[in-house]
C-alpha cells in the first residue's frame, strides 16, 4: 500500500514569499499530482508528473522519483494562493495526502 | 463539454434510507473513481473502475456499491446509509496516464 505524506500540514506565510510544500511516498508510481482545494471545496489538477520538474506562471513542481519525493513551489505568493494544496500519487489508482493548508497573510 | 458532473450536489437522509450519487463525464475516459473526503482524513478512494463493466474496492468501501454499467458514468450507492456516512463525496476520471478531473462534489448528511 501507498503511503503519502505531506508536510508542512499548515502553514502561514506574508504576501509575496517563496512558498514550498512537500511530498513523499513509499511505492513506486506511474506519476504524482498536484492539486488546489479552494474554500468552497472545488479541486482542480495544477499538475501531473512523472519526471523533472513543471512550471506553469508562479507555480513549479518537480519530482525525484529515485528519493520518492516531490515539493511544489510557489514564487510571489499571495492571498489568492491561500488553498489546501494536495498531493496524489497515481499507480492503478489515486492515493492520496492530507493536505497542506495554506494561508497567505497580505 | 462538462467534464465531470455529480448528481446530486447536497442531499440529506435518514439513517437507513438508501440512495444513488452519479457521476457523469463526457472526456471518454478509462478510469473513475469515487472518493469521500472528512476533516482531518483527507480524500480517501472509496471505490474505483479501470473501465466499462469493472469495479475495484478502495481503501474504505465497506457500506458502498459501485456499477459502471456505462463508461461515461460511475454510480456509488448506499444500501443503508449510516451517520459516518456523513461526508463529501467527490467523483473523478481520467485517461490510464493523465491528470484526473473532478466533479463539484456532492454534500451528503446522514441524521
Amino acid at each position: 500500500k501507498n503511503e503519502v505524506e505531506q508536510s508542512p500540514q499548515n502553514l502561514t506565510a506574508q504576501e509575496g514569499e517563496f512558498i514550498t510544500i512537500n511530498c513523499s511516498y513509499s511505492v513506486g508510481i506511474s506519476a504524482l499530482h498536484w492539486l488546489q482545494q479552494h474554500p468552497g471545496g472545488g479541486i482542480v489538477s495544477l499538475f501531473m508528473l512523472s519526471s523533472g520538474k513543471k512550471k506553469h506562471g508562479r507555480l513549479i513542481a518537480t519530482i525525484n522519483i529515485q528519493e520518492k519525493h516531490s515539493s511544489l513551489h510557489i514564487t510571489a505568493s499571495h492571498p489568492r494562493d491561500s488553498a489546501v494544496y494536495i498531493c496524489a500519487v497515481k499507480d492503478d489508482k489515486i492515493i492520496f495526502g492530507k493536505g497542506t493548508r495554506l494561508h497567505i497573510l497580505p | 463539454n462538462a467534464g465531470v458532473t455529480q448528481t446530486p450536489k447536497f442531499r440529506v437522509l435518514k439513517t437507513g434510507q438508501s440512495m444513488t450519487l452519479l457521476c457523469a463525464q463526457d472526456m471518454n475516459h478509462e478510469y473513475m473513481y469515487w472518493y469521500r473526503q472528512d476533516p482531518g482524513m483527507g480524500l480517501r478512494l472509496i471505490h474505483y473502475s479501470v473501465g466499462e463493466g469493472t469495479t475495484a474496492k478502495g481503501e474504505v468501501p465497506d457500506g458502498y456499491n459501485v456499477s459502471r454499467l456505462k463508461k461515461q458514468n460511475f454510480l456509488l450507492g448506499l444500501e443503508s446509509a449510516a451517520p459516518s456516512q456523513t461526508s463529501v463525496y467527490f467523483c473523478a476520471s481520467s485517461y490510464a496516464d493523465t491528470e484526473a478531473f473532478f466533479g463539484q462534489g456532492t454534500r451528503l448528511t446522514v441524521v
